[in-house]
């Protein structure tokens, strides 16, 4: 059973361009959104993460929009550079759990 | 930064034999984990532990899987009898409270 859904498989954008990567659960006990970005041969790295009493975070380039009602959330990459190309995932935990539910992961591609 | 250490970044064992994958977690946190990605795939959740057992594990974490703190500042997983299938790259994670923070992984290939 799939978690967390996550869309496209991968993404190709112009330097300055502004991906969009779109993630869906089930789990309403849900309550910790962390988005990990990856470059090969790397563990992930926490990028952001939001929780449901908010609808967006920003951090620098990087923005999480949350829809609570429609149980998705998004990243959006301001200005995206060459160096964002990495593989990004979203992911979900529950308060009191331990564990992370990935999704699928999104290959970002940044042409200069 | 503080950081999860893993050794080794490169393990290649042949079928059935035992392997041991090593984590040194960040040193005040508490809870500890063992991740997986088979190539190109997405990151499963294999094991959690705290307070020196395990506090949960996946349906893939199986009696040839075992973890261990043995002394304090490791944290080890061990497969029994390797099968083809355990290739894959393994990310140990620590936490304090909801950052986790993973290692660069060990990949373990099984020939």
């Amino acid at each position: 059973q799939q978690q967390v859904k996550q869309s496209p498989q991968s993404l190709i954008v112009q330097k300055g361009g502004i991906p969009i990567i779109n993630c869906a659960y089930e789990n309403t006990a849900f309550d910790y959104f962390p988005w990990y970005q990856q470059f090969p041969g790397k563990g992930p790295a926490l990028l952001i993460a939001i929780r449901p009493d908010v609808s967006e975070k920003k951090e620098g380039r990087f923005t999480i929009s949350f829809n609570k009602s429609a149980k998705q959330f998004s990243l959006h990459i301001m200005d995206s550079q060459p160096g964002d190309s990495a593989t990004y995932f979203c992911a979900a935990s529950r308060a009191g759990a331990n564990n992370l539910f990935f999704g699928t992961g999104t290959r970002l591609t940044v042409i200069p | 930064e503080p950081e999860v250490t893993q050794t080794p970044s490169h393990q290649v064992t042949q079928m059935g034999q035992e392997v041991i994958l090593r984590c040194v977690p960040i040193s005040n946190h508490l809870y500890f984990y063992w991740y997986r990605q088979i190539l190109g795939q997405k990151v499963e959740f294999l094991v959690s532990f705290y307070n020196n057992e395990i506090s949960e594990k996946s349906e893939i974490f199986d009696d040839q899987f075992s973890v261990e703190r043995p002394d304090g500042s490791n944290f080890t997983l061990k497969i029994r009898s390797t099968k083809l299938e355990d290739s894959a790259m393994y990310f140990c994670a620590s936490r304090e409270n909801y950052g986790y923070t993973f290692g660069s992984g060990t990949r373990l290939t099984v020939v």
